[in-house]
């Protein structure tokens, strides 16, 4: 069973700043089946990145996802306020049980 | 828009059981695998159960395994989650999750608000 580890547990920046957030497997994911989810406090997940680079509909261009094999990472250039919220990485395409990362939590300086 | 509604959450006793259901609108829902996703207090996500689009599979995480049972009802575009012999780690927000698939094997794409279960004496 694939462990996901997300580093840091928490990242503070000011708006206007670039994000840099790690996701790493521990064994290979095939074919960079790779999620990306945020999720503000109060509401539920939001898909960001799915395909470790694709964006989901909707999402801004400042989201840019990129990585392969087992390490990823979600990055955020030119920080909004709106942005500051926790992210998870999840694998998929592939069987049961679907892992998430234990978050990062991106807070504002 | 597409649009995910959970419902049947509330407070249980230890050892009870417990049934939430999510409505799903405006997609053929019939398409789509379902996913279960819960979030105890202060916690990150944790995977629950999945079916697959017609039902003909399911799966579980090992934490809800004998416990849970998924279902859904294509004719009334709603998912289910059976909840037996409530545990206090089994208190959480509770998603309903759209797989971008039938098959499961895809990512979530559409959530819902949640609905908040709360195992306690």
């Amino acid at each position: 069973e694939i462990v996901l580890t997300q580093s840091p547990g928490t990242l503070s920046l000011s708006p206007g700043e670039t994000a840099t957030l790690s996701c790493r497997a521990s064994q290979s994911i095939s074919s960079n089946y790779l999620a990306w989810y945020q999720q503000k406090p109060g509401q539920a997940p939001r898909l960001l990145m799915y395909g470790a680079s694709s964006r989901a509909t909707g999402i801004p261009d400042r989201f840019s996802g990129s990585g392969s094999g087992t390490d990823f990472t979600l990055t955020i250039s030119r920080l909004e306020p709106e942005d500051f919220a926790v992210y998870y990485c999840q694998q998929h395409g592939r069987s049961p049980p679907r892992i998430f990362g234990q978050g990062t939590k991106l807070e504002i300086k | 828009q597409v649009q995910l509604v959970e419902s049947g959450g509330g407070v249980v006793q230890p050892g009870r059981s417990l049934r939430l259901s999510c409505a799903a609108s405006r997609f053929t829902f019939s398409h789509y695998a379902m996913h279960w996703v819960r979030q105890a207090p202060g916690k990150g996500l944790e995977w629950v159960a999945l079916i697959w689009y017609d039902g003909s599979n399911k799966y579980y995480a090992d934490s809800v395994k004998g416990r849970f049972t998924i279902s859904r009802d294509n004719s009334k575009d709603t998912v289910y989650l059976q909840m037996n012999s409530l545990r206090a780690e089994d208190t959480a927000v509770y998603y309903c999750a759209r797989d971008h698939n039938g098959d499961g094997y895809s990512y979530m794409d559409v959530w819902g608000k949640g609905t908040t279960v709360t195992v306690s004496s």
